[in-house]
């Protein structure tokens, strides 16, 4: 079936740093592709979102780029900042298919 | 507007009892999904509202766990009896149209059972 990889956490980047946070996908269709953040005691929100190959997804700083021939969809930020520290989860839906499947999340800490 | 609402943030139960978790969408979102995340584990998508209509339930993991949204407003889950490896965050999501359009989430409730 679906599924989303990323990498483990925690991440922890001192502020300013260049993150990246890998995710890759297995999927049987032409899914799309997304990047959710949790701050601490709030809900999940939609950072960014891609729904076809070689899309951009950008959003507060934040881009990934939707690589099908790698199944791929790494996020990066060119300088982070302590208020980004949060937990990001990688997610598909499938075509046709209004599920979310997420991947395990990865929890990031920007030291000031 | 007010978002994606739960209740409560935080329940610890006992093996055996039972709970029940609600979920108010955003006014006017026909679309309501449960997922629920195990800890360590992936955020795994247990069911999805049309209204008042069961869409797939796929996800459901047995059944202990029944939901309800009568009216096609909000929604409940319960869970009974509730066993330990039910401990996790339930997460509660509406969206206005089925398809690529986002789901808004809630800020969870997190289950402990002891």
């Amino acid at each position: 079936g679906d599924s989303v990889t990323q990498m483990e956490g925690p991440v922890t980047l001192s502020e300013e740093a260049f993150l990246t946070i890998n995710c890759t996908y297995t999927a049987t269709g032409y899914p799309s592709l997304f990047w959710y953040v949790q701050y601490p005691g709030e809900g999940l929100q939609l950072l960014l979102k891609a729904t076809k190959a070689d899309d951009k997804g950008s959003n507060k700083g934040f881009e990934a780029t939707y690589r099908k021939e790698t199944t791929s969809f790494h996020l990066e930020k060119g300088s982070v900042q302590v208020s980004d520290s949060a937990v990001y989860f990688c997610a598909l839906s499938d075509q046709g298919d209004d599920k979310i499947i997420f991947g395990k999340g990865t929890r990031l800490h920007i030291l000031p | 507007e007010a978002g994606v609402t739960q209740f409560p943030s935080h329940s610890v139960i006992e093996k055996g009892q039972t709970v029940t978790l609600r979920c108010d969408p955003i006014s006017g979102h026909d679309n309501l999904y449960w997922y629920r995340r195990v800890m360590g584990k992936e955020i795994k998508f247990l069911l999805h509202f049309v209204k008042e209509s069961k869409q797939d339930e796929s996800g459901m993991p047995n059944n202990r766990f029944l939901a309800e949204r009568t009216g096609g407003t909000y929604s409940t889950l319960k869970v009974q009896p509730a066993e330990l490896e039910d401990s996790g965050v339930y997460f509660c999501a509406s969206s206005q149209v089925v398809g690529i359009n986002e789901q808004f989430f809630g800020p969870g409730t997190r289950l402990t059972v002891l």
